[in-house]
């Protein structure tokens, strides 16, 4: 049990146009998700929080804007690069939450956003 | 400032060899510890998770220890396999707050 999945799990894209990935819960209810930037040889760096039914938190140095997020429903949040451009290139993870593993965050398999 | 530091940074061992993970954190106060193995390209993944009475757990070949008086922990693994290769993370959550104070991790690279 467990599973979270991302959709694409990977997309090049042209400078300026906007990409969405998606972060389900496969097997389970998440009230809260989050959305991780991993560069290469670095570490996660959490982007945001995002919980179902409202805004999202974002991380200082996060640009709301540009990278939007929608948790509509218990099993599905998503993030969408706006305007991308080559220094977004990156891969992003998203994880969630299992309200009966509140210590626990379950990750995606990740996506490889390449923008030329 | 909460940091999780890990040592080394990379390490290439033989297969069948065993090797130990080292993680120093400064994170306060504690709620529990967490190790991954994130493969190339992929999502990390639990392999193991002690709070702060624990001193060790163990998954398999993976054996994690965890001394909360000087904020240390470590990963052993024995008799390593090509599968391993991968980036090992520790990682620290604090009490009653659902951010994850990430390591930057060790490239361990397993060859035949």
């Amino acid at each position: 049990g467990a599973v979270v999945s991302q959709h694409p799990s990977w997309v090049i894209c042209k400078s300026g146009t906007s990409v969405k990935i998606e972060c389900r819960s496969l097997d389970f209810q998440a009230t809260t998700m989050f959305w991780y930037r991993q560069f290469p040889k670095q570490s996660l760096m959490l982007m945001a929080t995002s919980n179902e039914g409202s805004k999202a938190t974002y991380e200082q140095g996060v640009e709301k804007d540009k990278f939007l997020i929608n948790h509509a429903s218990l099993t599905l949040s998503t993030l969408t690069v706006t305007s991308a451009h080559p220094e977004d290139s990156s891969f992003y993870i998203c994880s969630a939450k299992r309200d009966r593993d509140p210590n626990e965050q379950f990750f995606g398999p990740g996506t490889r956003l390449t923008v030329l | 400032k909460n940091q999780v530091e890990q040592s080394p940074q990379s390490l290439i061992i033989l297969e069948g060899k065993n090797c130990t993970l080292q993680c120093n954190y400064t994170v306060s106060p504690f709620s529990n510890l967490r190790w991954y193995k994130q493969d190339t390209g992929r999502g990390p993944v639990s392999l193991t998770i002690m709070t702060f009475s624990e001193n060790t757990k163990s998954n398999g070949r993976y054996t994690a220890t965890l001394d909360a008086d000087t904020k240390q922990s470590s990963l052993h693994i024995t008799a390593s396999q090509l599968s391993d290769s991968a980036s090992y993370i520790c990682v620290v959550s604090v009490h009653w707050h659902e951010k994850l104070t990430f390591g930057t991790g060790t490239r361990l690279t397993i060859i035949p």
